[in-house]
């Protein structure tokens, strides 16, 4: 589920599964990630967070798991609905001279089957 | 609150024509963030500014120039427009720098 270019890499599910959307981040230095829920002719929303420290957090219907070891991060959702279609993507925040800088992956499209 | 809230949603433009994106939000959000999103692609930081002010270059800022005189407000503004600037435009803002972007709608920037 990482960005590869020119086209966003696209997941299909079956609705009532559960969906997994992957995002490798660049950054050791980052002490933040979030995943953000795009729908057509939206901007992104806020689904949910998790800090350095952690390795897993939990929302409703929404888990987030963190390897720092390979940054790597994971977004799952359980019992995918129709109302899931969208495009995921994971965010990294770290510190520079500026301040606060949160970067974007390149996103993740979900479709999800009646 | 009406939360980010950006204009024009959509906008055509002939090459070589300039224009200002308008941005504002009523949070008093210190943070304010101009990103441009491509077809099929993710999002890319043009400038951005913590407070009122102060602005700063993002990772594609070339063609583009932004003003922070209020908290309130983050206006875009392109000088000479290029077919490469064709292009979904989202502001975002952020209380303190990390932790939830609130975005706005967007704008639909075509350049002919």
């Amino acid at each position: 589920g990482e960005s590869v270019g020119l086209h966003l890499p696209t997941l299909s599910v079956q609705e009532g599964d559960n969906s997994i959307i992957n995002c490798a981040y660049s950054n050791s230095a980052s002490d933040y990630f979030i995943w953000y829920k795009q729908e057509s002719g939206k901007g992104p929303q806020f689904i949910i967070d998790i800090r350095s420290n952690m390795d897993k957090r939990q929302g409703q219907r929404v888990t987030v798991l963190l390897n720092k070891t390979v940054k790597h991060l994971s977004l799952q959702i359980a019992a995918t609905q129709p109302g899931d279609s969208a495009v995921y993507f994971c965010a990294e925040n770290y510190y520079n001279n500026a301040g606060n800088m949160l970067t974007f992956g390149g996103g993740t499209r979900l479709m999800v089957k009646p | 609150n009406a939360g980010v809230t950006q204009t024009p949603k959509f906008r055509i433009l002939k090459i070589g024509q300039s224009m200002t994106l308008q941005c504002t939000q009523d949070m008093n959000h210190n943070y304010m963030y101009w990103y441009r999103q491509d077809p099929g692609m993710g999002l890319k930081l043009i400038y951005y500014s913590v407070g009122a002010g102060i602005t700063d270059k993002g990772e594609v800022p070339n063609g583009y120039n932004v003003s922070r005189s209020t908290t309130e407000d983050f206006p875009l503004r392109l000088e000479l427009a290029a077919p490469s600037q064709t292009s979904v435009y989202f502001c975002a803002s952020t209380r303190t720098g990390t932790g939830e972007l609130f975005f706005g709608e967007g704008s639909r920037l075509t350049v002919l």
